[in-house]
């Protein structure tokens, strides 16, 4: 069984810092590419960031770039997500997704609180 | 971009009542429309892969059509745990994007 489990949101400041964590298990993980995807309060999904599966390649949404840094561990089956900068419009529930047939996400975690806040 | 926009936004459904979602792209995909729902509290679940894909383990009842800019997902017939949230979602050009969402609630 395929099973993504999220870490490390929390409240941080505007202009903070925080590392997510997803630990992957039930698959090969270093076969499949990963993404990020965030829902804000009041708000639809919004795609983040993707990893190709040996980490060689990755992608971001406009609004991240330079801020977030997405990464894998495939010896540790890990996806991260570094962010600095933060952002009150940031404040969502992050959600790690395994990419399944032709990029569709057929697995996602339970997601992880980020609260930008002053 | 692709932006990919969703109709309605909210619909009230009947029990046992056919429903349709469209989902409509700002240019033609080639490849990669899907559809997923969202309940309250809960991650996203994959309904429809590639447009008209089923997925393992979600119920016949679903079912997803369209090519080029088009896409519809159809529920037929509505049962009252399939009230939630409806997002479409491209994957064929980065950045990735999600339709706005519709929220379906029973009458």
């Amino acid at each position: 069984e395929v099973q993504l489990l999220e870490s490390g949101g929390g409240l941080v400041q505007p202009g903070g810092s925080l590392r997510l964590s997803c630990a992957a298990s039930g698959f090969t993980f270093s076969d499949f590419a990963m993404s990020w995807v965030r829902r804000a309060p009041g708000k639809g999904l919004e795609w983040v960031s993707m990893i190709i599966n040996r980490g060689a390649d990755t992608f971001y949404t406009d609004s991240v770039k330079g801020r977030f840094t997405i990464s894998r561990d495939n010896s540790k089956n890990r996806l991260y997500l570094e962010m600095i900068d933060l952002r009150v419009e940031d404040t969502a529930i992050y959600y790690c997704a395994k990419d399944g047939w032709a990029s569709s996400f057929d697995n996602w975690g339970q997601g992880t609180l980020v609260t930008v806040s002053s | 971009e692709i932006a990919l926009t969703q109709s309605p936004v909210f619909q009230s459904v009947s029990p046992r009542e056919k429903v349709t979602i469209t989902c409509r792209a700002s240019q033609s995909l080639y490849d990669g429309l899907h559809w997923y729902q969202v309940k309250a509290g809960q991650s996203p679940k994959l309904l429809i892969k590639r447009a008209t894909q089923s997925v393992s383990g979600v119920p016949s009842r679903f079912s997803g059509s369209g090519s080029g800019a088009d896409y519809t997902l159809t529920i037929n017939p509505f049962e009252a745990e399939d009230a939630a949230e409806y997002f479409c979602h491209q994957s064929g050009n980065v950045p990735y994007t999600f339709g706005q969402g519709t929220k379906l609630e029973i009458k």
